[in-house]
């Protein structure tokens, strides 16, 4: 069965790095999606992603975070100087249209910051 | 905008017991409802969605839900519960033309099933 593949599942940060969360969607999906989940708290959206150009986001989503596809299968997630409050789960999915279907969520990565 | 409230943070049930695991949403505009469950250090999987049609839906696991667009609920229930059934179940909504397709989930409810 196909499935949202993210790598890597738990990563481990100094405050103030650069890190980038990477995403594998399914293959015949064409929009894609970032949530995080903070420990304890909502799962909560953060961008969506269409034909290159970000669809939709969230208050959360500032000028620290960026996606990109950077070829036909990858799908990532930039965060340009993590602070301890970014330390969350942060889960891709993608769908295969945008209305009228289910998104399918990856593992996840778990990032903290330290 | 929707909101979605999950009234019970945690639910402990014994095996073999029914369970309802309650979602309520607000919202002004059409939408899609789906519940998701969480198994420890996993990611989300979907249990079952109501797009449109019938509001009795089924899902994974022996798992139904009941849309009730007059009381906005969209409860999740199981006739009987087993051992593996113990995880997070998130409830989700989402614009029925959201042109993002943006998910909003409740505070999830942590099923605690019992021997």
């Amino acid at each position: 069965e196909p499935e949202v593949t993210q790598t890597p599942s738990h990563q481990v940060t100094q405050m103030g790095q650069e890190v980038i969360l990477r995403c594998v969607p399914i293959s015949n999906h064409l929009y894609f999606y970032w949530y995080r989940q903070i420990l304890g708290q909502k799962v909560e959206f953060l961008v969506s992603f269409y034909n290159n150009e970000i669809s939709e986001k969230s208050e959360i989503f500032d000028d620290q975070f960026s996606v990109e596809r950077p070829d036909g299968s990858n799908f990532t997630l930039k965060i340009r100087s993590t602070k301890l409050e970014d330390s969350a789960m942060y889960f891709c999915a993608s769908s295969v249209r945008q209305v009228n279907t289910e998104a399918f969520f990856g593992q996840g990565t778990r990032l903290t910051v330290v | 905008a929707q909101s979605v409230t999950q009234l019970d943070s945690q639910v402990p049930v014994f095996e073999e017991a029914p369970v309802e695991l309650r979602c309520n949403y607000s919202s002004s505009v059409s939408v899609y409802l789906f519940w998701y469950v969480q198994y420890p250090n996993q990611g989300l999987q979907l249990l079952l969605k109501y797009l449109s049609g019938s509001t009795l839906v089924k899902g994974i696991n022996g798992f139904e839900a009941e849309f009730n667009k007059s009381q906005t609920s969209f409860h999740l229930r199981k006739p009987s519960v087993h051992i593996s059934d113990t995880a997070e179940y998130f409830c989700a909504v989402t614009s029925a033309n959201n042109v993002g397709n943006m998910l909003t989930f409740g505070g999830g409810t942590r099923l605690m099933v019992k021997p």
